[in-house]
């Protein structure tokens, strides 16, 4: 089952920075937390991740709270093309030699970007 | 970047027949993939992770001689979703883990429609 909860859906203005909320409560101390969109009828496209420290790339800014239990995805100026569902994923982190670990997908929320 | 492709994009077949979906990893090998299969307006499931050189690990309820996955070289991973009945008309998507396994690539999917 997914270990996350994001509001099922959220609108944005254009040119507005777009800020996903997702709680994951019962996050463990070795579990990154992963962001992907799925624009309609295709495969999910990474975001971001990050396991304690904020993270920063050319898509997207990713703000995991001090306690760890809750993070925000920001997209700095959202564009029509950012429609899509988001997903907020926990995953356990990989140690050398260690089994495989998949990403389990909520819900997620489905951004609307308006004109 | 790493790239997953995944062939054929859409498929339609008769019921009974059996189809088979490629997922290749372009530029790096992928000894872990994983198989999800997604409902209209639904999140991805998780249907089974495919191992290279040894069987797959099917997650419960997913009839593991219905949907036949080999993974015979680092690079290449397929489903194939035996005698086809039109209820296993889905969107099927693969997904493959890359470098040191702390992100994971996603095809761009397989619409099949079983007629």
């Amino acid at each position: 089952d997914a270990k996350t909860t994001q509001p099922p859906s959220m609108d944005c203005a254009e040119g507005r920075a777009a800020n996903l909320p997702c709680n994951h409560s019962t996050i463990s101390g070795n579990e990154y937390v992963y962001w992907y969109r799925q624009i309609h009828s295709q495969g999910p496209q990474y975001i971001i991740h990050g396991l304690k420290n904020n993270e920063t790339n050319e898509m997207a800014s990713l703000i995991i709270t001090e306690d760890r239990k809750s993070s925000t995805l920001i997209l700095p100026h959202a564009t029509l093309r950012d429609t899509a569902v988001y997903y907020c994923i926990v995953r356990e982190q990989l140690y050398s030699g260690a089994g495989s670990y998949q990403l389990t997908f909520g819900k997620g929320t489905k951004l609307s970007v308006i004109p | 970047g790493a790239v997953v492709s995944q062939h054929p994009s859409r498929v339609i077949c008769k019921s009974g027949t059996s189809v088979k979906i490629e997922c290749r990893s372009l530029d790096f090998q992928a000894t872990t993939m994983f198989w999800y299969r997604q409902f209209p307006k639904k999140s991805l499931m998780l249907m089974a992770t495919s191992n290279e050189g040894s069987k797959a690990t099917y997650e419960q309820g997913v009839e593991k001689d219905k949907f036949l996955i080999n993974h015979a070289s680092l690079t290449l991973s397929t489903l194939t979703v035996t005698s086809a009945h039109p209820e296993d008309s889905s969107f099927y998507i693969c997904s493959a883990r890359t470098g040191t396994g702390k992100s994971y690539t996603f095809g761009s999917g397989t619409r099949l429609t079983v007629v």
